[in-house]
């Protein structure tokens, strides 16, 4: 059955450090998610992805944050300059439509900010 | 904005027995999704159920199904037969249904962890 990955699964940086966390959804796939959950929190909404453009991001998707659909398999999400407050697991998603077809999720990549 | 909210933090249930996760939500539209996913300890997020606002019937998957009280906002999970492999953490989620517009995110709930006793 084909599903989403995630790597790292665990990535350590220091604080100020850039970071990549990257993901490969679901092949057939269109549109893309970022979400994360900081530790005891609920799972918040990043961004959402769709031909090459954000379609919808939520107040946390600051400048420091980027997405990237580099090639036609990877998904990345670039934190800039990581803060204390980062340190979270982080959830890529894909889905087939943008409504109704569910969001297939990966394993969460958990970042941790020094 | 939406909102949803799962009291429970943590609930308890022997094996075979039955138990009930609840859910409540906001919301000023009037067509919506509304989902349960399963984390397991592998953090795989996993669909275990979804209902259709419109959908007046509520939805079951084998030993799953919840309880969609539309009026009261209330979306219950209920496991039946519940087995060592339930063992989890829980989410009750929402989304639009894109109908009249609306944000394509989920909305999460904090989570139930659920534990399951031999």
């Amino acid at each position: 059955e084909p599903e989403v990955t995630q790597t790292p699964s665990h990535q350590v940086t220091q604080m100020g450090q850039e970071v990549i966390l990257r993901c490969v959804p679901i092949s057939n796939h269109l549109y893309f998610y970022w979400y994360r959950q900081i530790l005891g929190q609920k799972v918040e909404f990043l961004v959402s992805f769709y031909n090459n453009e954000i379609s919808e991001k939520s107040e946390i998707f600051d400048d420091q944050f980027s997405v990237e659909r580099p090639d036609g398999s990877n998904f990345t999400l670039k934190i800039r300059s990581t803060k204390l407050e980062d340190s979270a697991m982080y959830f890529c998603a894909s889905s087939a439509d943008r409504y109704y077809n569910e969001q297939f999720f990966g394993p969460g990549t958990r970042l941790t900010v020094l | 904005a939406q909102t949803v909210t799962q009291s429970q933090p943590e609930m308890s249930v022997q094996e075979a027995e039955t138990v009930t996760l609840s859910c409540t939500y906001d919301t000023s539209e009037s067509d919506y999704y509304l989902f349960w996913y399963k984390q397991p300890p592998s953090r795989q997020m996993i669909l275990v159920i979804r209902q259709e606002a419109y959908k007046q019937q509520n939805a079951t998957e084998n030993r799953f199904s919840v309880n969609f009280q539309k009026a009261a906002k209330s979306f219950s999970l209920k496991i039946s037969d519940s087995q060592l492999g339930d063992a989890a953490m829980y989410f009750c989620a929402y989304r639009s249904s894109g109908r009249q517009g609306g944000s394509e995110k989920l909305v999460f709930g904090k989570g139930t962890k659920l534990t399951v006793n031999p």
